[in-house]
């Protein structure tokens, strides 16, 4: 139990143009999703909280206009990056808290390696 | 917010010995503390996970204990082995969110030599 799934597992795009990523929990709703970058050899780097049906938290630093975040339902969470720069390349995960009350643990998906040209 | 600090960044260990990573946190109304392991390019696996009403977790080989006055909480992982090799994270909460977001700690690199 407890499956998220991502998608696509990698993207290669050139500069300036916009990539969607897909976040699913397969076999449990959330109401909560959660966004993360990781550099090489670094830690998870929170980007935003996603809410379903409600607006995105984000994080100190982080482009709201550039990282369009949107959770239309209890199992998807999309997160599109806008006019993707070189500096914009990395690993971006997802993750899933299930409804309250069932735990606070959050559940990765497989991540997307993003490279932009 | 929350600021989670880890310690050692790499730790290298012969197969069977135990290793022990150690973190530290600064909300003291934090209440939720998972490991998650990392093998490169996969996602994290959450592998243990402990909350404030209990000092100490044990699941077979991996163990983890906490404590609420001095603010930290250590995995300890006995007689490993050579697949124990990956990135372990910490986390924690920030106290009082609603969301659950969790803040990692920046990782530690164990090495289990055959």
């Amino acid at each position: 139990g407890a499956v998220v799934s991502q998608h696509p597992s990698w993207v290669i795009c050139k500069s300036g143009t916009s990539v969607k990523i897909e976040c699913r929990s397969l076999d449990f709703q959330a109401t909560t999703m959660f966004w993360y970058r990781q550099f090489p050899k670094q830690s998870l780097m929170l980007m935003a909280t996603s809410n379903e049906g409600s607006k995105a938290t984000y994080e100190q630093g982080v482009e709201k206009d550039k990282f369009l975040i949107n959770h239309a339902s209890l199992t998807l969470s999309t997160l599109t990056v806008t006019s993707a720069h070189p500096e914009d390349s990395s690993f971006y995960i997802c993750s899933a808290r299930p409804l309250p009350g069932i735990g606070e643990t959050q559940y990765f998906g497989p991540g997307t390696r993003l490279l932009v040209l | 917010g929350e600021n989670v600090e880890q310690h050692p960044s790499t730790l290298s260990v012969q197969e069977g010995d135990s290793a022990v990573i150690k973190c530290t946190y600064s909300d003291s109304a934090s209440n939720y503390f998972p490991w998650y392991k990392q093998e490169l390019g996969k996602r994290p696996q959450l592998i243990i996970d402990i909350r404030s009403n209990v000092g100490e977790k044990k699941d077979q080989r991996i163990a983890v204990t906490l404590n609420k006055t001095a603010k930290h909480f250590s995995l300890h992982i006995t007689e490993t082995q050579p697949e124990d090799s990956a990135v372990y994270f910490c986390a924690a909460p920030g106290g009082g969110t609603s969301y659950g977001k969790l803040t990692f700690g920046q990782g530690t690199i164990l090495t289990v030599h055959p």
